[in-house]
């Protein structure tokens, strides 16, 4: 998976209580992206970084935060886990923008109680 | 609104056929048109990808036709192999400043 790790791979939550995913990269690329993954609807973009403290909304940011602090981390946090965000979230870094090759990781699925 | 409309959502084609999927856009300033392949359990991986200025391009047993004036594409996978039993995403986006856009996605299983 290209050099990416996820954790924790897998997650049970009750409704209400804060989640943070974590996104870690060992190939030094510039931009990092947050996907989730729900049948019927491919994968749509959370958030993304385009550099460290660069971040931006996706098309389904709603109920999520993100934050990049370092080149290497991505950190997608959950403010309050609700049922449908019950889902399986993948990492993705990419050289360049948006156009080029996305790496993706191995994911984290999430159930929300 | 879904900008990426892709069929089937499921295929079943025997060993040694030919698999085909299809997506149909709708933003024509969309200048990059990848396939991903996501086995069970793994993240999703780049296939094959072209851009709007060629018809055609195969790598392999996978090719990528593309129709412009239809604002369509297709992959086709030729002599399909139990191997290639995935979930198979098309994708599109504008190079310079957009994110990637994908279509639901398309279970193929190839039956020996």
């Amino acid at each position: 998976d290209a050099g990416i790790t996820q954790s924790p791979r897998h997650k049970v939550t009750e409704t209400g209580t804060p989640v943070t995913l974590r996104c870690h990269q060992t190939e030094n690329h510039r931009y990092m992206y947050w996907y989730r993954q729900d049948p019927g609807h491919g994968l749509r973009l959370i958030h993304y970084s385009y550099g460290v403290k660069d971040t931006d909304k996706g098309e389904v940011s709603d109920g999520y935060s993100v934050s990049r602090s370092k080149t290497e981390d991505f950190l997608l946090t959950l403010e309050s886990a609700t049922s449908s965000q019950t889902s399986v979230y993948f990492c993705a870094i990419s050289e360049s923008w948006g156009g080029e090759t996305q790496y993706f990781g191995p994911g984290t699925r999430l159930l929300v109680l | 609104q879904q900008q990426v409309k892709q069929s089937p959502q499921s295929l079943i084609v025997q060993k040694g056929g030919i698999s085909i999927i299809n997506c149909a856009y709708e933003n024509t300033a969309f200048d990059y048109f990848p396939w991903y392949q996501q086995f069970p359990g793994k993240g999703p991986a780049l296939l094959i990808a072209i851009r709007p200025d060629v018809s055609e391009k195969k790598e392999g047993r996978f090719t990528i036709s593309f129709n412009k004036s239809a604002k369509q594409f297709s992959l086709h996978i030729m002599d399909s192999q139990p191997g290639d039993s995935a979930t198979y995403f098309c994708a599109a986006s504008i190079t310079l400043g957009n994110k990637l856009i994908f279509g639901a996605g398309t279970r193929l299983a190839v039956h020996p």
